[in-house]
């Protein structure tokens, strides 16, 4: 069965500085799709970025970016000039492309920005 | 531009009193679907999806049941909520691409 395993429970970040959010995944699968989530404090999860297995070159979005090592089953999230409105639950989920849409998720990282 | 509501945002029920939790999609026709709960200090855990109206597969045998009376409508019921239920409940709907988009949430309380 996939698995997803968040290792940091929490992270903390200074303000303006650099994060990097850990993740890995077990699957036997080799197409497979990878996301990251944020949930604030408000609790609406909302998509932060998103990587298909198939394509080499990691996904960026803005200040985010992911780290994808396929072989080594890890999908990182970095968060480059951490902003106050960073701070809040971060989920990484992982989807065989099933139809049902069934995500596994992690357990999350909570970050703190500091200012 | 689809988006996705639910209500109650929050809710506290008293052990063994019903639930109803309403979810609506707008802007899309025939979505999946989704309910997930959210545990404290836990991830999610996907409850029931559905692929049309009347269609509902369940992941995990629970209290819980749902049903999909309209195309854009997903209801998460249950008929005798235990303290167990507490928690936050998700509704989602997914893009082409496989990613889920959230409704608000709703927290619920069992006492």
């Amino acid at each position: 069965a996939q698995t997803v395993t968040q290792s940091q429970p929490e992270m903390s970040v200074q303000e303006a500085e650099t994060v990097t959010l850990s993740c890995t995944y077990d699957t036997s699968e080799s197409d497979y799709y990878l996301f990251w989530y944020k949930q604030p404090p408000s609790r609406q999860m909302i998509l932060v970025i998103r990587q298909e297995a198939y394509k080499q070159q990691n996904a960026t979005e803005n200040r985010f970016s992911v780290n994808f090592q396929k072989a080594a089953k890890s999908f990182s999230l970095k968060i480059s000039d951490s902003q106050l409105g960073d701070a809040a639950m971060y989920f990484c989920a992982y989807w065989d492309g099933g139809s049902q849409g069934n995500l596994i998720f992690g357990k999350g990282t909570k970050l703190s920005v500091k200012p | 531009s689809q988006t996705i509501h639910q209500w109650p945002a929050t809710l506290v029920q008293p052990v063994g009193s019903p639930l109803s939790l309403e979810c609506t999609v707008e802007g899309t026709s025939n979505p999946n679907l989704y309910w997930y709960r959210q545990a404290a200090g836990r991830g999610l855990q996907l409850l029931f999806y559905s692929v049309g109206i009347g269609q509902i597969s369940s992941e995990v045998p629970q209290n819980l049941s749902a049903s999909r009376p309209q195309d854009r409508q997903f209801i998460l019921s249950s008929k005798k909520l235990l303290l167990s239920d507490s928690g936050f409940y998700l509704c989602a709907w997914t893009g082409a691409t496989g990613e889920l988009f959230f409704g608000e949430g709703s927290r619920l309380t069992v006492l």
